[in-house]
């Protein structure tokens, strides 16, 4: 059971655009950034969205960040079948830890 | 280049050690704190640990408390976690990430090693 809650998968057409909510508590998302990863198949989560609304350099402005109380979200524009993929949002939380939520299965039909 | 090279995972029998190292490059290593985060295969990411960029501030997740290790060598730009007790559900992908900033809080992770994968089986 992950700390934070994301939905296991979403999905849309190509071009179209696709929300991903993240829903947390005071003791994470309410008081702390939120940073949202990718993880492609077979390879290493990569970074984002950092700071609830920050984008990495290289990453396109396709991808956008936001975050309102104790959730967040994560939409990508424009959809590619290259961002079929795992998106994991992620924080910190009051008892000195890092938390993920459960991650979100995005399919580009 | 930014680059985190994990190794040291492999298979081991339950109760058993294990020592996974992460080796940095391309950065200066003791400005930054670090972290451990796994991934059972076919599940989500998990928070294993994390450790200060002087190593004054340690956390870990309460699945590993009291069994796992955290520890870090500036001078040779590594990252250590001693995994003593080792039990079936420790099997995962285990990652390597840089930390935000030098103290132990981390809002986000980068980048991320490519993970050596630990079993724990009989």
């Amino acid at each position: 059971q992950s700390v934070l809650t994301q939905p296991p998968s979403v999905s849309a057409a190509p071009g179209q655009k696709v929300t991903i909510s993240c829903s947390g508590s005071s003791s994470n998302i309410g008081n702390n950034y939120v940073s949202w990863y990718q993880q492609l198949p077979g390879t290493a989560p990569k970074l984002l969205i950092y700071d609830n609304n920050k984008r990495p350099s290289g990453i396109p402005d396709r991808f956008s960040g936001s975050k309102s109380g104790t959730s967040a979200t994560l939409g990508i524009t424009g959809l590619q079948t290259g961002d079929e993929a795992d998106y994991y949002c992620g924080t910190w939380d009051s008892s000195l830890r890092g938390v993920f939520g459960g991650g979100t299965k995005l399919t580009v039909l | 280049e930014v680059q985190l090279v994990e190794s040291g995972g492999g298979l081991v029998q339950p109760g058993r050690s294990l020592r996974l190292s992460c080796a940095a490059s391309g950065f200066t290593f003791d400005d930054y704190a670090m972290h451990w985060v796994r991934q059972a295969p076919g599940k989500g990411l998990e928070w294993v640990s994390g450790i200060s960029w002087n190593s004054g501030s340690i956390g870990y997740a309460d699945s590993v408390k009291g069994r796992f290790t955290i520890s870090r060598d500036n001078a040779k730009n590594s990252l250590y976690l001693q995994m003593n007790s080792l039990r079936a559900e420790d099997t995962a992908l285990y990652y390597c990430a840089k930390g935000k900033i030098r103290w132990l809080q981390s809002n986000w992770f980068d980048p991320w090693g490519q993970g050596t994968l630990v079993t724990v089986s009989s």
